[in-house]
């Protein structure tokens, strides 16, 4: 049973073009989050999301930022007109389904370093 | 406002020493608090969760200890060693946002020969 799995690993763009950061959760996971880290800072909770629902995006930035997690095939996270500051490390975790009746536990990828130049 | 705070910053220890980390946390209404070591580049792996009914975990050498009371936790790894050198961040849980964890900036640990 393979882990999170997120891709690219490492991606670079130029100020102003479009990031798309994938993750496929662990088998049987229908939960997937987001979470951005900053340099010298903690992870940030960005979005929740269940196939083909955003849960909770409370934490994704109004602008440019969106999220989804299809019937088929990973969550994206998709990143328009990017800025410098958007250089982060992303992070996706996935988990059981809630009802399992369990403290759910959340498993993370080993995220994208996003660098924008 | 949740927030999880930890100390020290960063720590040094020798190899074969023990080391605790605190984590003081402010998070309501209280559901569960985890202990994860994120290694360099990587993302972080859970090392133990603890409800409000529990008051020590134990999970090899690292013990974790939570008093809901005063809103504390501790990490104490015994017998450190190299693999150790890692952010040991404290994340806390509230009741009814499973999806929302909050997250402390983590302790530097590093184990030096």
């Amino acid at each position: 049973n393979a882990g999170v799995m997120q891709n690219p690993r490492h991606l670079v763009r130029r100020r102003g073009q479009e990031a798309r950061l994938r993750c496929s959760p662990m088998k049987g996971h229908s939960h997937v989050y987001w979470y951005r880290q900053l340099p010298e800072e903690g992870l940030k909770f960005m979005v929740y999301l269940q196939k083909e629902n955003i849960i909770d995006e409370s934490g994704m930035p109004k602008e440019r930022f969106s999220a989804e997690f299809p019937k088929e095939g990973p969550s994206i996270l998709r990143i328009q007109q990017v800025v410098r500051g958007d250089s982060a490390a992303y992070f996706c975790a996935s988990s059981p389904p809630l009802w399992t009746g369990r403290t759910t536990e959340a498993f993370f990828g080993q995220g994208t370093r996003l660098t924008v130049v | 406002k949740n927030q999880v705070e930890q100390s020290p910053q960063s720590l040094i220890i020798l190899e074969g020493k023990n080391c605790t980390l605190q984590c003081n946390y402010t998070v309501s209404p209280f559901s569960n608090l985890r202990w994860y070591k994120q290694d360099t580049g990587r993302g972080p792996v859970s090392l133990t969760i603890m409800t409000f009914s529990e008051n020590t975990k134990s999970n090899g050498r690292y013990t974790a200890t939570l008093d809901a009371d005063t809103k504390q936790s501790s990490l104490h790894i015994t017998a450190s060693q190299l693999s150790d050198s890692a952010s040991y961040i404290c994340v806390v849980s509230a009741t009814g946002t499973a999806s929302k964890l909050t997250f402390g900036t983590g302790t530097r640990l590093q184990v030096t020969l």
